[in-house]
């Protein structure tokens, strides 16, 4: 079985410049989310998806990031325009259930690293 | 907002026991989690916890919780130098939902 898949797999760029990452689920996983890991921190989730749906974007930068998983299945996660302190691995990840299921495991891509300069 | 900590460093010896504390906030998790991630690579699922729980053991690894102090701790059974990596305790509610992970926990293991 593939696992989930990213790219590319780094990505540098200046300030204020606009970046899109690429997520590839696992095949039939309903859940997809998107977390932030900037060095020396855990994970931190920025987006939730449920098929194409988001069932929570709490900690998402609206102002700067955005994000949309059509047909329920490849995502994409945008930062325009990105700052200094969005670099960081962003790190896809996903999972078979949905928020009605009981344990869930989440199954981790390679991430991205982005340097903004 | 809710929170996830963890000690920065562990050094043990190879052979000992290592031992990995975590506390958390939100009394609402139902499963406690344990990663592994070595090096350019990325997250590893070691094991979990269903919060009604209060212990599992799977081969080197126990994980223990104390759900009234919220506390959990991984524990490796003779430690060897390829568990050297970062842990991290993570946390949510049902269906993988509200995620928090701490900030992970570097074991160094020496020869």
């Amino acid at each position: 079985e593939a696992g989930v898949a990213q790219s590319p797999r780094y990505k540098i760029i200046e300030k204020r410049q606009s970046v899109a990452f690429w997520c590839n689920p696992i095949s039939g996983h309903a859940t997809l989310y998107w977390y932030q890991q900037i060095l020396g921190q855990g994970p931190k989730l920025l987006i939730q998806f449920q098929n194409n749906g988001v069932v929570d974007d709490s900690q998402l930068p609206k102002d700067r990031f955005s994000a949309e998983r059509l047909k329920g299945v490849d995502s994409t996660l945008k930062i325009q325009p990105a700052k200094l302190e969005d670099s960081a691995v962003y790190l896809c990840a996903s999972s078979l259930g949905g928020l009605l299921s009981s344990y869930n495991e989440q199954f981790f891509g390679p991430g991205t690293r982005l340097t903004v300069l | 907002g809710e929170d996830v900590e963890q000690s920065l460093f562990l050094s043990v010896r190879e052979g000992d026991s290592s031992v990995i504390n975590c506390t958390y906030t939100d009394s609402s998790s139902t499963y406690l989690y344990w990663y592994k991630q070595e090096p350019g690579a990325g997250l590893q699922l070691l094991t979990y916890i269903f919060s009604n729980m209060d212990m599992k053991q799977d081969q080197r690894l126990t994980v223990l919780l104390n759900k009234k102090d919220k506390h959990l701790s991984l524990r490796i059974a003779d430690t060897q130098t390829g568990d050297s990596a970062i842990y991290f305790c993570a946390a949510s509610k049902e269906g993988g939902f509200k995620t928090i992970f701490g900030a992970g926990t570097r074991l160094f293991v020496k020869a």
